[in-house]
């Protein structure tokens, strides 16, 4: 059965303190590993699409990179306005169903 | 460029009433899906129109139905509500039902069953 787990569930960071989220995946054949940004009460906010292990995407302070069972979103030097769930989800066919992760909740304080 | 956009915000409805839920694609896109998210947990796939088709569908009861009309917008329906369908109702579109595509969420549908 098709799985994605996130870890850690929450992350307290100091502002400039940079850190690592991890997505491990289960999946029969990937076609697209994809992460969000959510913040409370309001639909996820695109960040990357990944597709093939050892390729990388860069945003800001946010590089995410993925391999054959894993994907990690690094985020270096922290702000206050980087809290948030980021999301992690696989596209486990050729269809457009995504099947995501519990999602790693982040708070950076000043 | 108008982003995804849902109808209604917010709303609150009692066991065994029905709700329509409505959603407008980006302009460009012609592929929406449906999710549903639970507090705390990450969102679960319903279903995903193309062509005004049922493309596919997740491990959802047959309560739970939809429609895509002409114009690309859809609308999910829930019949006989229970209490567990309390949830953001998330809709995502992406572009000419390519299936590598990337999808792009609206803000949500908040519904409460009481």
């Amino acid at each position: 059965e098709d799985q994605v787990t996130q870890s850690p569930e929450a992350l307290r960071l100091q502002e400039g303190e940079s850190s690592s989220l991890n997505c491990s995946y289960t999946v029969s054949g990937l076609r697209g590993l994809f992460w969000y940004r959510q913040d409370p009460g309001k639909g996820p906010e695109f960040l990357f699409t990944l597709y093939s292990a050892g390729e990388e995407k860069e945003k800001e302070r946010l590089k995410a990179t993925l391999t054959k069972k894993e994907s990690f979103l690094h985020i270096t030097a922290p702000k206050p306005e980087d809290s948030a769930t980021y999301l992690c989800a696989v596209r486990p066919d050729s269809w457009g169903k995504l099947q995501f992760g519990a999602g790693t909740q982040v708070v950076v304080t000043p | 460029d108008a982003g995804v956009t849902q109808s209604p915000t917010h709303l609150i409805k009692t066991r065994g009433q029905q709700v329509t839920l409505r959603c407008s694609p980006k302009s460009g896109h012609d592929t929406v899906s449906w999710y549903q998210q639970a507090l705390g947990q990450g969102p679960q796939f319903i279903f995903q129109y193309y062509e005004e088709e049922e493309r596919q569908r997740g491990n959802f009861p047959d309560r739970f139905s939809g429609h895509q009309f002409p114009n690309y917008s859809s609308e999910l329906n829930v019949n006989a509500l229970l209490l567990g369908d309390s949830a953001l109702y998330l809709c995502a579109s992406s572009p000419r039902g390519a299936s590598t595509d990337t999808q792009y969420f609206g803000p949500g549908t908040r519904l409460t069953v009481l």
